[in-house]
Protein backbone atom coordinates (compact mmCIF):
# COMPACT_ATOMS: atom_id res chain seq x y z
CA UNK A 1 0.00 0.00 0.00
CA UNK A 2 1.33 3.31 -0.54
CA UNK A 3 2.05 5.29 2.66
CA UNK A 4 3.94 7.94 4.51
CA UNK A 5 6.17 6.04 6.85
CA UNK A 6 7.77 8.17 9.74
CA UNK A 7 10.82 6.86 12.01
CA UNK A 8 11.09 6.59 14.92
CA UNK A 9 7.68 6.55 16.23
CA UNK A 10 8.81 7.64 19.38
CA UNK A 11 12.37 9.53 20.19
CA UNK A 12 13.91 10.37 23.10
CA UNK A 13 16.72 13.58 23.13
CA UNK A 14 18.95 15.38 25.72
CA UNK A 15 18.63 18.73 26.13
CA UNK A 16 20.69 20.52 23.26
CA UNK A 17 21.71 16.88 21.28
CA UNK A 18 20.84 17.02 18.17
CA UNK A 19 18.12 14.39 16.46
CA UNK A 20 16.87 13.24 13.18
CA UNK A 21 13.67 12.37 12.06
CA UNK A 22 12.54 10.87 9.03
CA UNK A 23 10.07 10.48 6.53
CA UNK A 24 9.53 8.53 3.82
CA UNK A 25 6.61 8.15 1.23
CA UNK A 26 5.83 5.79 -1.89
CA UNK A 27 3.24 7.91 -2.83
CA UNK A 28 5.25 9.75 -5.25
CA UNK A 29 4.20 13.22 -4.75
CA UNK A 30 5.88 16.13 -5.38
CA UNK A 31 5.18 18.31 -1.66
CA UNK A 32 6.19 17.10 1.59
CA UNK A 33 5.51 19.02 4.85
CA UNK A 34 6.86 19.08 8.34
CA UNK A 35 4.24 19.63 11.41
CA UNK A 36 4.73 20.33 14.51
CA UNK A 37 1.63 19.78 16.88
CA UNK A 38 1.61 19.71 20.66
CA UNK A 39 -0.87 18.59 23.09
CA UNK A 40 -4.41 19.96 22.18
CA UNK A 41 -3.18 22.49 19.67
CA UNK A 42 -3.09 22.41 15.74
CA UNK A 43 -0.53 21.30 13.80
CA UNK A 44 1.49 23.83 13.00
CA UNK A 45 3.40 23.89 9.49
CA UNK A 46 7.19 24.48 10.55
CA UNK A 47 8.15 24.16 6.23
CA UNK A 48 7.73 22.20 3.07
CA UNK A 49 9.58 21.33 0.05
CA UNK A 50 8.14 21.35 -3.44
CA UNK A 51 10.37 19.16 -4.97
CA UNK A 52 13.70 20.03 -4.16
CA UNK A 53 12.51 23.96 -3.59
CA UNK A 54 12.35 24.61 0.50
CA UNK A 55 9.77 27.09 1.34
CA UNK A 56 10.24 27.95 5.65
CA UNK A 57 7.64 28.90 7.35
CA UNK A 58 8.29 32.52 8.84
CA UNK A 59 7.84 31.65 12.14
CA UNK A 60 10.21 28.15 12.34
CA UNK A 61 12.81 28.99 14.85
CA UNK A 62 16.35 28.53 12.86
CA UNK A 63 16.85 25.85 15.06
CA UNK A 64 14.94 23.64 13.05
CA UNK A 65 16.46 22.37 9.66
CA UNK A 66 15.20 19.99 6.75
CA UNK A 67 16.92 17.87 4.12
CA UNK A 68 15.20 16.20 1.11
CA UNK A 69 18.16 14.33 -0.43
CA UNK A 70 15.32 12.73 -3.15
CA UNK A 71 11.69 12.52 -3.79
CA UNK A 72 10.68 9.77 -1.35
CA UNK A 73 12.35 11.00 1.91
CA UNK A 74 12.61 14.15 3.95
CA UNK A 75 14.31 14.56 7.18
CA UNK A 76 13.50 17.35 9.91
CA UNK A 77 16.72 18.14 11.94
CA UNK A 78 16.71 19.95 15.47
CA UNK A 79 20.01 21.09 15.82
CA UNK A 80 19.89 22.17 19.83
CA UNK A 81 16.03 20.90 21.12
CA UNK A 82 15.07 22.54 23.88
CA UNK A 83 12.03 21.49 26.41
CA UNK A 84 9.67 23.29 24.42
CA UNK A 85 10.85 21.97 21.31
CA UNK A 86 8.81 18.27 22.85
CA UNK A 87 5.89 17.62 20.53
CA UNK A 88 4.63 15.45 17.99
CA UNK A 89 6.08 15.80 14.54
CA UNK A 90 4.02 15.09 11.70
CA UNK A 91 5.35 14.14 7.91
CA UNK A 92 2.62 14.96 5.26
CA UNK A 93 3.10 14.57 1.40
CA UNK A 94 0.82 15.72 -1.32
CA UNK A 95 0.63 15.61 -5.07
CA UNK A 96 1.01 19.70 -5.80
CA UNK A 97 -2.10 19.67 -7.74
CA UNK A 98 -5.25 20.75 -7.04
CA UNK A 99 -7.33 19.69 -5.99
CA UNK A 100 -4.95 18.86 -3.48
CA UNK A 101 -5.23 16.41 -0.36
CA UNK A 102 -2.83 15.84 2.37
CA UNK A 103 -1.78 12.63 3.60
CA UNK A 104 0.07 11.93 6.84
CA UNK A 105 2.38 9.48 8.34
CA UNK A 106 1.57 8.24 12.17
CA UNK A 107 3.72 10.69 14.04
CA UNK A 108 6.90 10.94 15.72
CA UNK A 109 6.32 11.94 19.39
CA UNK A 110 9.99 13.63 20.13
CA UNK A 111 10.52 13.88 24.28
CA UNK A 112 13.30 16.07 25.59
CA UNK A 113 15.30 15.49 28.74
CA UNK B 1 -5.02 35.12 15.58
CA UNK B 2 -6.56 31.73 14.39
CA UNK B 3 -7.65 31.53 10.56
CA UNK B 4 -9.20 28.33 11.38
CA UNK B 5 -11.60 27.84 14.44
CA UNK B 6 -12.99 24.63 15.43
CA UNK B 7 -15.02 26.38 19.38
CA UNK B 8 -16.30 22.94 20.58
CA UNK B 9 -13.03 21.01 21.83
CA UNK B 10 -15.46 18.16 22.61
CA UNK B 11 -18.25 16.36 21.38
CA UNK B 12 -20.76 13.19 22.88
CA UNK B 13 -23.10 12.04 20.62
CA UNK B 14 -25.08 9.01 20.89
CA UNK B 15 -24.61 5.88 18.84
CA UNK B 16 -27.16 6.42 15.98
CA UNK B 17 -27.56 9.88 16.32
CA UNK B 18 -26.14 12.57 14.25
CA UNK B 19 -22.98 14.11 15.16
CA UNK B 20 -22.12 17.76 13.67
CA UNK B 21 -18.91 19.19 13.83
CA UNK B 22 -18.25 22.98 13.45
CA UNK B 23 -15.34 25.06 11.40
CA UNK B 24 -15.35 28.66 10.85
CA UNK B 25 -12.38 30.37 9.15
CA UNK B 26 -11.75 34.32 8.58
CA UNK B 27 -9.58 34.14 5.58
CA UNK B 28 -11.83 34.76 2.27
CA UNK B 29 -9.13 33.34 0.13
CA UNK B 30 -8.93 29.81 1.16
CA UNK B 31 -10.59 27.60 -1.47
CA UNK B 32 -10.54 24.04 -0.03
CA UNK B 33 -11.53 22.23 2.94
CA UNK B 34 -10.80 19.43 4.40
CA UNK B 35 -11.59 17.12 7.30
CA UNK B 36 -9.41 14.37 9.12
CA UNK B 37 -10.02 11.93 11.58
CA UNK B 38 -6.92 11.30 14.60
CA UNK B 39 -6.62 8.18 16.77
CA UNK B 40 -4.41 8.42 19.04
CA UNK B 41 -1.03 7.75 18.52
CA UNK B 42 -1.83 7.85 15.07
CA UNK B 43 -1.48 10.64 12.09
CA UNK B 44 -4.32 12.46 10.76
CA UNK B 45 -6.04 10.16 8.25
CA UNK B 46 -8.13 12.19 5.32
CA UNK B 47 -11.63 12.31 5.60
CA UNK B 48 -13.61 14.18 3.09
CA UNK B 49 -12.91 17.51 1.70
CA UNK B 50 -15.04 20.30 -0.14
CA UNK B 51 -13.77 22.66 -2.52
CA UNK B 52 -14.90 26.49 -2.26
CA UNK B 53 -16.88 25.95 -5.70
CA UNK B 54 -19.95 23.68 -4.05
CA UNK B 55 -21.75 23.91 -0.48
CA UNK B 56 -21.94 20.16 -0.23
CA UNK B 57 -20.04 16.94 -0.15
CA UNK B 58 -21.65 13.95 0.80
CA UNK B 59 -19.54 10.50 1.18
CA UNK B 60 -21.64 7.59 2.54
CA UNK B 61 -21.85 8.11 6.36
CA UNK B 62 -20.18 12.00 6.30
CA UNK B 63 -21.24 15.04 5.06
CA UNK B 64 -19.48 18.30 4.50
CA UNK B 65 -21.58 21.68 4.26
CA UNK B 66 -20.04 24.56 3.28
CA UNK B 67 -21.07 28.21 4.05
CA UNK B 68 -19.34 30.76 2.29
CA UNK B 69 -20.78 34.18 3.01
CA UNK B 70 -21.23 33.11 6.61
CA UNK B 71 -17.24 31.33 6.53
CA UNK B 72 -18.76 28.14 7.79
CA UNK B 73 -18.02 24.80 7.40
CA UNK B 74 -19.95 21.53 9.26
CA UNK B 75 -19.12 17.82 9.50
CA UNK B 76 -22.20 15.68 9.89
CA UNK B 77 -21.68 12.11 10.35
CA UNK B 78 -24.99 9.88 10.43
CA UNK B 79 -25.83 7.50 12.08
CA UNK B 80 -22.63 8.28 14.33
CA UNK B 81 -20.69 4.71 15.23
CA UNK B 82 -18.84 3.83 18.61
CA UNK B 83 -15.40 3.74 15.63
CA UNK B 84 -16.13 7.11 15.33
CA UNK B 85 -14.57 8.35 18.46
CA UNK B 86 -11.83 10.21 17.60
CA UNK B 87 -10.41 14.17 17.39
CA UNK B 88 -11.63 15.63 14.00
CA UNK B 89 -9.67 18.56 12.14
CA UNK B 90 -10.70 20.84 9.56
CA UNK B 91 -8.60 22.89 7.30
CA UNK B 92 -8.60 24.80 4.98
CA UNK B 93 -5.94 25.47 2.46
CA UNK B 94 -4.79 28.28 -0.38
CA UNK B 95 -2.37 28.29 -2.93
CA UNK B 96 1.06 30.23 -1.69
CA UNK B 97 3.80 30.50 -4.45
CA UNK B 98 2.22 27.42 -6.28
CA UNK B 99 1.68 25.21 -3.24
CA UNK B 100 -1.26 24.69 -1.17
CA UNK B 101 -0.53 25.38 2.40
CA UNK B 102 -2.75 23.92 5.15
CA UNK B 103 -4.09 25.78 8.27
CA UNK B 104 -5.63 23.35 10.82
CA UNK B 105 -8.25 24.22 13.73
CA UNK B 106 -7.30 22.62 16.82
CA UNK B 107 -9.58 19.84 16.60
CA UNK B 108 -12.93 18.59 17.90
CA UNK B 109 -13.04 15.04 20.31
CA UNK B 110 -16.07 13.28 19.43
CA UNK B 111 -16.91 10.57 22.04
CA UNK B 112 -19.60 8.44 20.64
CA UNK B 113 -21.59 6.68 23.35
CA UNK B 114 -22.82 2.93 22.48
Amino acid sequence: DAMVIQNPRYQVTQFGKPVTLSCSQTLNHNVMYWYQQKSSQAPKLLFHYYDKDFNNEADTPDNFQSRRPNTSFCFLDIRSPGLGDAAMYLCATSAGAAPDTQYFGPGTRLTVL
Amino acid sequence: DQQVKQNSPSLSVQEGRISILNCDYTNSMFDYFLWYKKYPAEGPTFLISISSIKDKNEDGRFTVFLNKSAKHLSLHIVPSQPGDSAVYFCAASEVTSGTYKYIFGTGTRLKVLA
